[in-house]
């Protein structure tokens, strides 16, 4: 079966401070991934998917970056978070395509900027 | 694009029937989903319907498809303290098509 993994599970980083997320899957191949920030504890947002290896398409243009070295590693990055930056990241990964898209989301990263 | 609309609280009582409803705006919406989100945890996939299905049933849910309104339903059997959560709408095309996100239903289920 398949299994979605973020670390750390929690991060409290000072304004200006880089950060790197990560997140990995196992069980499947060739997944599509996501990174979702939800804010308020409610709607997602999401900010960079990606269909390949070093293929990333971002959603939102903002102060992050996201890489994807490996087939299911999917890294989030920042040089200098802004407060705004806070939040819970979530990825996700879908089956590749021809079929229902359906995500399945991994336990999320609370990031508290200070 | 697609904009997904969903209520923002419900609240029931244990043993009672839930009915969490949704509307989106892209008629191309090829299916239609619904995620589960405990406190501080990720979304939980719990189902989805593909757009030539007008009801789907697993267990304790039903969803109900209306294509021509563009409303989607979610429907809890016998609802559980267990079962308080926010509830997500999402709709998408498939493939690579991005899926978009309601913003969510609280489910409150009072003992």
């Amino acid at each position: 079966s398949q299994t979605i993994h973020q670390w750390p599970a929690t991060l409290v980083q000072p304004v200006g401070s880089p950060l790197s997320l990560e997140c990995t899957v196992e069980g499947t191949s060739n997944p599509n991934l996501y990174w979702y920030r939800q804010a308020a504890g409610r709607g997602l947002q999401l900010l960079f998917y990606s269909v390949g290896i070093g293929q990333i398409s971002s959603e939102v243009p903002q102060n992050l970056s996201a890489s994807r070295p490996q087939d299911r590693q999917f890294i989030l990055s920042s040089k200098k978070l802004l407060l705004s930056d806070s939040g819970f990241y979530l990825c996700a990964w879908s089956p590749p395509p021809g079929g229902p898209n359906e995500q399945y989301f991994g336990p999320g990263t609370r990031l508290t900027v200070t | 694009g697609e904009d997904v609309e969903q209520s923002l609280f419900l609240s029931v009582r244990e043993g009672d029937s839930s009915v969490i409803n949704c509307t989106y705006t892209d008629s191309s919406s090829t299916y239609l989903y619904w995620y589960k989100q405990e406190p501080g945890a990720g979304l939980q996939l719990l189902t989805y319907i593909f757009s030539n299905m007008d009801m789907k049933q697993d267990q304790r849910l039903t969803v109900l498809l209306n294509k021509k309104d563009k409303h989607l339903s979610l429907r809890i059997a016998d609802t559980q303290t267990g079962d308080s959560a926010i509830y997500f709408c999402a709709g998408g095309s498939g493939g690579y098509q991005k899926v978009t996100f309601g913003i969510g239903t609280k489910l409150q289920v009072i003992p």
